[in-house]
């Protein structure tokens, strides 16, 4: 079992906010860095898969990069909105490539 | 197109008893996942099926057993239930394994009385 920590544990903003999180990983054994948001009553939607050193990856006003050195992720929000409100998990395959090693998620609440 | 669609969506046993869960992947996707989530954690890797042969194995007692059908359906099957399989139970597909992103079903909701 890989050990994913993620911080802070949860997040309350203000809508326009601009927020991050951070994702940390054993930096051996590296294969790739997935994160997802989890929304109340929903599935988990995957966001992005990172396996690159300084890869950085966009969708809308969410972004995430990489530190496969040093073994953390960020993820960031830009100008936060009531319906980014959601965990947001990062999770690592090792070397197999067959697990999702899970951290327990950054839990994010965005009020108007 | 449809995605991964799990069943039952909520399912109460009692200790001692079996269950089976079943999992229909996304069209065209050959690997199957099964997690395990508890309130406070994040998912717990159980299994990983690839064209119907088991490929990972997490940290689960041999009570825990899954399979993957030729239609690339799968099933987990939990033996000797105990209070602590109370839990989300959660099904992914990708089209291969490794750094394939993957999609979630909504889960079975097991409650072990």
């Amino acid at each position: 079992i890989l050990n994913v920590e993620q911080s802070p544990q949860s997040l309350h903003v203000q809508e326009g906010d601009s927020t991050n999180f951070t994702c940390s990983f054993p930096s051996s054994n590296f294969y790739a860095l997935h994160w997802y948001r989890w929304e109340t009553a929903k599935s988990p939607e995957a966001l992005f898969v990172m396996t690159l050193n300084g890869d950085e990856k966009k969708k809308g006003r969410i972004s995430a990069t990489l530190n496969t050195k040093e073994g953390y992720s960020y993820l960031y929000i830009k100008g936060s909105q009531p319906e980014d409100s959601a965990t947001y998990l990062c999770a690592l395959n090792s070397n197999s490539g067959y697990a999702l090693n899970f951290g327990k998620g950054t839990s994010l609440l965005v009020t108007p | 197109d449809a995605g991964v669609t799990q069943s039952p969506t909520h399912l109460i046993k009692t200790r001692g008893q079996q269950v089976t869960l079943r999992c229909s992947p996304i069209s065209g996707h050959k690997s199957v996942s099964w997690y395990q989530q508890v309130l406070g954690q994040g998912p717990q890797f159980i299994f990983q099926y690839y064209e119907k042969e088991e490929r990972g194995r997490g940290n689960f007692p041999d009570r825990f057993s899954a399979r993957q059908f030729p239609n690339y359906s799968s099933e987990l099957n939990v033996n000797a239930l105990l209070l602590g399989d109370s839990a989300l139970y959660l099904c992914a597909s990708s089209i291969g394994p490794g750094n394939q992103p993957q999609h979630f079903g909504d889960g079975t909701r097991l409650s072990i009385l």
